[in-house]
C-alpha cells in the first residue's frame, strides 16, 4: 500500500538556523506531494505541493522538491523563525481517473525554534 | 467564507455510549472526507464521499461507524457503543471538484475522549 515515513522527531533549532525535515514515499501509482503544518491550537494547513517529478513546490519561505528518483520530497527553510514552531506532516495521494485523493500522511514532526 | 466547521469541539463520554460528529464543509465542495488522528500519529483515512455517495470505506471503519452525508451537504459520523481505542481526533475536510490534485481544506477537528 501506498505510505509515507517521515524522520523521527522532535527537532529543536535556534531561530534563524537552516532546517530539513525528511520525508520519503512509496505509491502504488503517480503521487502528488504535500506539506500539511499544524500550528498549535489550530487545524491542519496547507503549506505547500507538487504534483509531477522535479516540481519545487515553495511558500513562506519554505520549499520541497519532488525527487522521482530517490522517492523523496524534503521539506527545507533557510531561516527560521519562532513563528515557525509547528507540527509539519508529509503527505500523498494518488492522482488519475478513479483516484477519490485521499491523502495518506506520514506520522508528523515537531518543530520547536527557541528565540 | 466560511471554512470547514465541525461540531463539537470536544466530547467526553463514557464506554458503551454513541456518539455524533457534524461537518459542515465549504459550500459548493462536493467531496468530503473523514480522518482520525491519535496522539503521535498523523490523520488516517476513514471514509470519503463524493456528493451524497459514500465512494469509499477504510478497513479502519468498523460496523459500529457509519457516515452520511445527506443532499450532498453537511455530513455526520455516528460511533456506536464506543471504546476506549476510539479516543482520538476525528477530522473533516472538504475539497473542489475537478483538477490532477484536490487541495483538501480541513476542520479544526472533534476530539473525542472515551471513559
Amino acid at each position: 500500500g501506498d505510505s509515507v515515513t517521515q524522520m523521527e522527531g522532535p527537532v529543536t533549532l535556534s531561530e534563524e538556523a537552516f532546517l530539513t525535515i525528511n520525508c520519503t514515499y512509496t505509491a502504488t501509482g503517480y503521487p502528488s506531494l504535500f506539506w500539511y503544518v499544524q500550528y498549535p491550537g489550530e487545524g491542519l494547513q496547507l503549506l505547500l505541493k507538487a504534483t509531477k517529478a522535479d516540481d519545487k513546490g515553495s511558500n513562506k519561505g519554505f520549499e520541497a522538491t519532488y525527487r522521482k528518483e530517490t522517492t523523496s520530497f524534503h521539506l527545507e527553510k533557510g531561516s527560521v523563525q519562532v513563528s515557525d514552531s509547528a507540527v509539519y506532516f508529509c503527505a500523498l495521494t494518488l492522482t488519475g481517473s478513479g483516484a477519490n485523493s485521499k491523502l495518506t500522511f506520514g506520522k508528523g514532526i515537531t518543530l520547536s525554534v527557541r528565540p | 467564507d466560511t471554512g470547514v466547521s465541525q461540531d463539537p469541539r470536544h466530547k467526553i463520554t463514557k464506554r458503551g455510549q454513541n456518539v455524533t460528529f457534524r461537518c459542515d464543509p465549504i459550500s459548493e465542495h462536493n467531496r468530503l472526507y473523514w480522518y482520525r488522528q491519535t496522539l503521535g500519529q498523523g490523520p488516517e483515512f476513514l471514509t470519503y464521499f463524493q456528493n451524497e455517495a459514500q465512494l469509499e470505506k477504510s478497513r479502519l471503519l468498523s460496523d459500529r461507524f457509519s457516515a452520511e452525508r445527506p443532499k450532498g451537504s453537511f455530513s455526520t459520523l455516528e460511533i456506536q457503543r464506543t471504546e476506549q481505542g476510539d479516543s482520538a481526533m476525528y477530522l473533516c475536510a472538504s475539497s473542489p471538484r475537478g483538477g490532477s490534485y484536490n487541495e483538501q481544506f480541513f476542520g479544526p477537528g472533534t476530539r473525542l475522549t472515551v471513559l
